[in-house]
């Protein structure tokens, strides 16, 4: 899996967009961003993932830059159930050999 | 919602005990994983399983076992547990599949505290 780095923490207020960022300025061109996220004690909750294109899902929006050496997952309406942290992951590029990496990740705390 | 079952979530048990964490899943996924996590610090796969009768080691050296003689089922166990084992312990699935990446579920976690 390609390195990814995210900065520690951030906040957000509540109803506003959080805009979470990641570099991977490694990435193969076979790999994939991931993006998962942990609510405290709970087991890690897959959130989305692209390869080239961005993505949208019901959860959360995935903006991949062109050089794919950076992304950024956009949660557009943060609610105070979304503080978690929040793993990006460059990998996986569906072969047999395939498992994922977790790095530190992002707390993001959602505020009032 | 991912069906994967972690037993049991809580376990408190003393030095020197045998004890086997139960996973099992039922979404006929041919991969599991096991992923060891102290409070407040990073996921380090300890253990991953192709299918049946393969088992691998992962990218934390574990002093557990693992099997796998059922599809669905993944167990870990400590032979002699100590206190350096006190750690949640996450069990996950994915597809084998060469689809466009694979989607890691994971359960709800086991607490282990030995003392």
């Amino acid at each position: 899996d390609a390195k990814t780095t995210q900065p520690p923490s951030m906040d957000c207020a509540e109803g506003r967009a959080a805009n979470l960022p990641c570099n991977h300025s490694t990435i193969s061109g076979n790999e994939y961003v991931y993006w998962y996220r942990q609510i405290h004690s709970q087991g890690p909750q897959y959130i989305i993932h692209g390869l080239k294109n961005n993505e949208t899902n019901e959860m959360a929006s995935l903006i991949i830059t062109e050089d794919r050496k950076s992304s950024t997952l956009i949660l557009p309406h943060a609610t105070l159930r979304d503080t978690a942290v929040y793993y990006c992951i460059a990998g996986g590029s569906g072969g047999s050999n395939y498992k994922l990496t977790f790095g530190k990740g992002t707390l993001l705390t959602v505020n009032p | 919602e991912a069906d994967i079952y972690q037993t049991p979530r809580y376990l408190v048990i003393g030095t020197g005990k045998k004890i086997t964490l139960e996973c099992s899943q039922t979404m006929g996924h041919d991969k599991m994983y096991w992923y060891q996590q102290d409070p407040g610090m990073e996921l380090h796969l300890i253990h991953y399983s192709y299918g049946v009768n393969s088992t691998e080691k992962g990218d934390l050296s574990s002093e557990s076992t693992v099997s796998r003689i059922r599809t669905e089922h993944f167990p870990l166990t400590l032979e002699s547990a100590r206190p350096s084992h006190t750690s949640q312990y996450l069990c996950a699935s994915s597809s084998l599949g060469q689809g466009p990446g694979n989607t890691i579920y994971f359960g709800e976690g086991s607490w282990l505290t030995v003392v």
